[in-house]
């Protein structure tokens, strides 16, 4: 009865190489957010969609994209990893998007940078 | 600067102690504050929230503006509340500023 699935739980990349990171939900949720955590920090947000919206952060990298093809799903793109990408990546959806909405993450996939 | 800290890394208690995880927060407007826990090979979770003043598994917190806090309490710790606990704040009505997280522990 997963919700929120990401897929893979584990990723190795090389230095450079292009990256995609998956993530889907069955909620039928409008919002779909990508953080970043890394080793002992706390998850930071990347940026979220609202429906088809794209709302990135300030201070997101160039390097991060994130595309929505539909409700259900949502990509991580990450075009040329650094070994300082290396963190987990988390999902999360909410039904709108508000103070009040609770989030819904997934388990994360964990990218390594070779 | 909107932030959110949680001064322990690490809170260790024997089973049956009360517990106290603390948060505090930098915010200019009206916070909505949140804890998640992160259980043992499990996903992050909502905890509770704090405009519903509820208990949830014998927590409690509440939001002292005046001191800017959100601390996490519970008057008896079972084993099973051993987890990760994120205190988080709402910066932009959807925005969520995590704090680095307590690693709780209890001990039988």
């Amino acid at each position: 009865d997963a919700m929120v699935i990401q897929n893979p739980r584990y990723q190795v990349t090389q230095f450079g190489k292009p990256v995609t990171l998956s993530c889907s939900q069955t909620l039928n949720h409008n919002v779909m957010y990508w953080y970043q955590q890394k080793s002992s920090q706390a998850p930071k947000l990347l940026f979220h969609y609202y429906d088809k919206d794209f709302n990135n952060e300030a201070d997101t990298p160039d390097n991060f994209q994130s595309r929505r093809p539909n409700t259900s799903f949502c990509f991580l793109d990450i075009r040329s990893p650094g070994l300082g990408d290396a963190a987990m990546y988390l999902c999360a959806t909410s039904s709108l998007f508000g103070q009040q909405e609770t989030q819904y993450f997934g388990p994360g996939t964990r990218l390594l940078v070779l | 600067a909107q932030r959110v800290t949680q001064p322990e890394k690490l809170l260790s208690v024997f089973k049956g102690a009360p517990v106290e995880l603390k948060c505090n927060y930098s915010y200019s407007g009206s916070p909505e504050l949140f804890w998640y826990v992160q259980y043992s090979r499990q996903r992050l979770q909502l905890l509770l929230r704090h405009i519903s003043r509820e208990s949830i598994k014998g927590f409690t917190a509440d939001l002292n503006k005046g001191e800017t806090s959100f601390h996490l309490k519970k008057p008896f710790a079972q084993e099973e509340d051993s987890a990760m606990y994120y205190c988080a704040l709402d910066n932009q009505g959807g925005k969520l500023i995590f704090g680095q997280g307590t690693e709780l522990s209890v001990k039988p």
